[in-house]
């Protein structure tokens, strides 16, 4: 069964630090992957999407894939309280749905 | 915003009646998707739409069906609700662009009494 891995947290990190938020994934046909943020009662929205390896980055955002080994992460520098949120992480093959992990939960203290 | 309207946003209803969930987009697109969100279990696929009377089954399509009989509309119907379809329900359109990114609609909250 194909399945996104995440550590459900909370992580806490104070303002300003880098926080890391990691996922494993099962499926190697996986092509893409995405990082989506959710605040508590709201819907999922989408911080960034990566589907070659290596870095990729969008302000204080970077996303980083590694298809050897399967994992995926998201640098989120500089943290603010507002960055507080469940973080979903999520894989594709072409054509299918996407499979989300259960999401991790960061706080950021100030 | 990705053009999504889901309806209704909130519902209570008893246990063992029919509940319709609608999902109204504005943008064409041809892929839609309704997702449940549940603690413990994060969001987990019910049915997909391809195209007009295209559907197909997910991870949890069990007490669910769906209707897909224009372009703009994605219907959800539980036929006879039951306590453990409380949850939350989210429609998603696939952009053809985006890296086929999906996104979410605001959210329908569901209980079943």
């Amino acid at each position: 069964q194909k399945e996104v891995e995440q550590n459900s947290g909370p992580l806490s990190v104070p303002e300003g630090a880098i926080a890391s938020l990691n996922c494993t994934y099962s499926d190697r046909g996986s092509q893409s992957f995405f990082w989506y943020r959710q605040y508590s009662g709201k819907s999922p929205e989408l911080i960034m999407f990566i589907y070659s390896n290596g870095d990729k980055e969008d302000g204080r955002f970077t996303a980083q894939l590694n298809k050897a080994s399967q994992y995926v992460s998201l640098l989120i520098r500089d943290s603010q309280p507002s960055d507080s949120a469940t973080y979903l992480c999520a894989s594709n093959q072409a054509g299918t749905a996407l499979i989300f992990g259960k999401g991790t939960t960061l706080s950021v203290s100030s | 915003d990705a053009g999504i309207t889901q309806s209704p946003r909130h519902k209570v209803t008893e246990t063992g009646t029919p509940v319709t969930l609608r999902c109204h987009q504005t943008e064409n697109h041809r892929y839609m998707y309704w997702y449940r969100q549940d603690p413990g279990h994060g969001l987990r696929l019910i049915h997909y739409s391809y195209g007009v009377k295209d559907t197909d089954k997910g991870e949890v399509s069990d007490g669910y069906s769906v209707s897909r009989s224009k372009t703009e509309d994605f219907l959800l119907t539980l036929e006879s609700a039951t306590s453990s379809q409380t949850s939350v329900y989210f429609c998603a359109i696939k952009s053809g662009t985006d890296g086929n990114t999906i996104y979410f609609g605001e959210g329908s909250w569901l209980t079943v009494v």
